[in-house]
């Protein structure tokens, strides 16, 4: 039992490239949620899945986009990338609404640096 | 927006003291609050959570409490060991168009030997 894989681990980009992150859970969870974590400012939401073929914003969306086309999967992509991105990017994945007090499982994280 | 606070943002104890570290949110409708710790270089990991209908919960050497009415909550962790030094994040359910939750900026605890 993997729990939630992220890859890749580490990644560095040039600015304007384009790149997606992988993010596959094995749980069978319907939620998942990508976030980004810079010094100081901890978890910030960038867009999360309710379900297979649902997405939405979080309160740091722009520059991103995600799919979730397989209930197991949600990719995360960087159209442009940009310096201002660069930071430590995490999936999460819970088996259900946080007001129904189910807590959110975290991948490893990936280091993307944009230069 | 919603948000949720977090103090101290760095706290250093000596091994065997308690160390505490409070939070304050502002959705009166949040009902779960978990609390993560990460480790430096790991994945941020879930070590106790409380319902709103619950004002205090005890896991062995750590323990939260809530306070509904002031919209706070705590994190206490007793007989500090090396090995809790971490970063420390809070919490809070949001009840919006998709639940979900809003992390507090994170609390360094450093366990002096």
């Amino acid at each position: 039992n993997a729990g939630v894989t992220q890859t890749p681990k580490f990644r560095v980009l040039k600015t304007g490239q384009s790149m997606t992150l992988l993010c596959a859970q094995d749980m069978n969870h319907e939620y998942m949620y990508w976030y980004r974590q810079d010094p100081g400012m901890g978890l910030r939401l960038i867009h999360y899945s309710v379900g297979e073929g649902t997405t939405a914003k979080g309160e740091v969306p722009d520059g991103y986009n995600v799919s979730r086309l397989k209930k197991q999967n949600f990719l995360l992509g960087l159209e442009s990338a940009a310096p201002s991105q660069t930071s430590v990017y995490f999936c999460a994945s819970s088996s259900g609404a946080a007001t129904n007090n189910q807590p959110q499982h975290f991948g490893d994280g990936t280091r993307l640096s944009i230069l | 927006g919603e948000n949720v606070e977090q103090h101290p943002s760095t706290l250093s104890v000596q091994e065997g003291d308690s160390a505490v570290i409070k939070c304050t949110y502002s959705d009166s409708a949040s009902n779960y609050f978990p609390w993560y710790k990460q480790e430096l270089g790991k994945r941020p990991q879930l070590i106790i959570d409380i319902r709103s209908n619950v004002g205090e919960k005890k896991d062995q050497r750590i323990a939260v409490t809530l306070n509904k009415t002031a919209k706070h909550f705590s994190l206490h962790i007793t007989e500090t060991q090396p090995e809790d030094s971490a970063v420390y994040f809070c919490a809070a359910s949001l009840k919006t168009s998709y639940d979900k939750v809003i992390f507090g900026p994170g609390t360094s605890l450093s366990v002096i030997p």
